[in-house]
């Protein structure tokens, strides 16, 4: 079955430091990969996705990049701040035409940045 | 503003008590979700529906039944709560277009006590 496996936190930056946040993933066929995030006491909202292979994608100073020979989508951002603590959640789509698009979740990673 | 709306926001229950989730989406779309968010575990799914009429379930569907009333709404049913139930729910819809690349959108969660 499908599955992902992100770096496991918490994560403790000072302000300005540079972010990376692993993330590997198990599929069959050709998946698309998202990271979503949450913020304190909120739902999850898409931060950014990529839909095949060398794909980036970007949002909000974060960047990720499907590598699909490394089966790897690991999350980047140069320069974090306070604001950007939250939970960070990589993800698959299954897109193969039975699986009806469910997402498959990694556990999560909590990223706390320090002024 | 459009989006996915759950009641409650919060619940407390005990054990054996039924209580029903509400989640509704005015956003058109087919496909209808209910995750679960368990400390350390990430997001697993209990139950979706691909569209109006059909439910299957997920990974973690005991205990839980479903209704899609109608194109907008998925209810998400516990007949006997029990406290290993204890969780945070999140609805989710997922669009059906290739260009929102079949994008999901969640509701803020109900967080559910069972003592």
């Amino acid at each position: 079955g499908n599955s992902v496996t992100q770096m496991e936190g918490p994560v403790t930056l000072s302000e300005e430091a540079f972010l990376t946040i692993n993330c590997t993933y198990t599929a069959t066929g050709y998946p698309s990969l998202f990271w979503y995030v949450q913020y304190p006491g909120e739902g999850l909202q898409l931060l950014l996705k990529a839909t095949k292979a060398d794909d980036k994608g970007s949002n909000k100073g974060f960047e990720a990049t499907y590598r699909k020979e490394t089966t790897s989508f690991h999350l980047e951002k140069g320069s974090v701040q306070v604001s950007d603590s939250a939970v960070y959640f990589c993800a698959l789509s299954d897109n193969s035409g039975g699986s009806n698009y469910k997402l498959t979740f990694g556990k999560g990673t909590l990223l706390t940045v320090n002024p | 503003n459009a989006g996915v709306t759950q009641t409650p926001k919060f619940q407390v229950l005990k054990t054996g008590q039924s209580m029903t989730l509400q989640c509704a989406q005015d956003m058109n779309h087919n496909s209808m979700y209910w995750y679960r968010q368990d400390p350390g575990m990430g997001l697993r799914l209990i139950y979706y529906s691909a569209s109006e009429g059909t439910t299957d379930k997920g990974e973690v569907p005991n205990g839980y039944n479903v209704s899609r009333l109608n194109k907008r709404e998925f209810s998400l049913r516990l007949e006997s709560a029990a406290p290993s139930q204890t969780s945070v729910y999140f609805c989710a819809s997922r669009s059906g277009t290739v260009l929102s690349n079949y994008g999901y959108t969640f509701g803020s969660g109900t967080r559910l006590t069972v003592v």
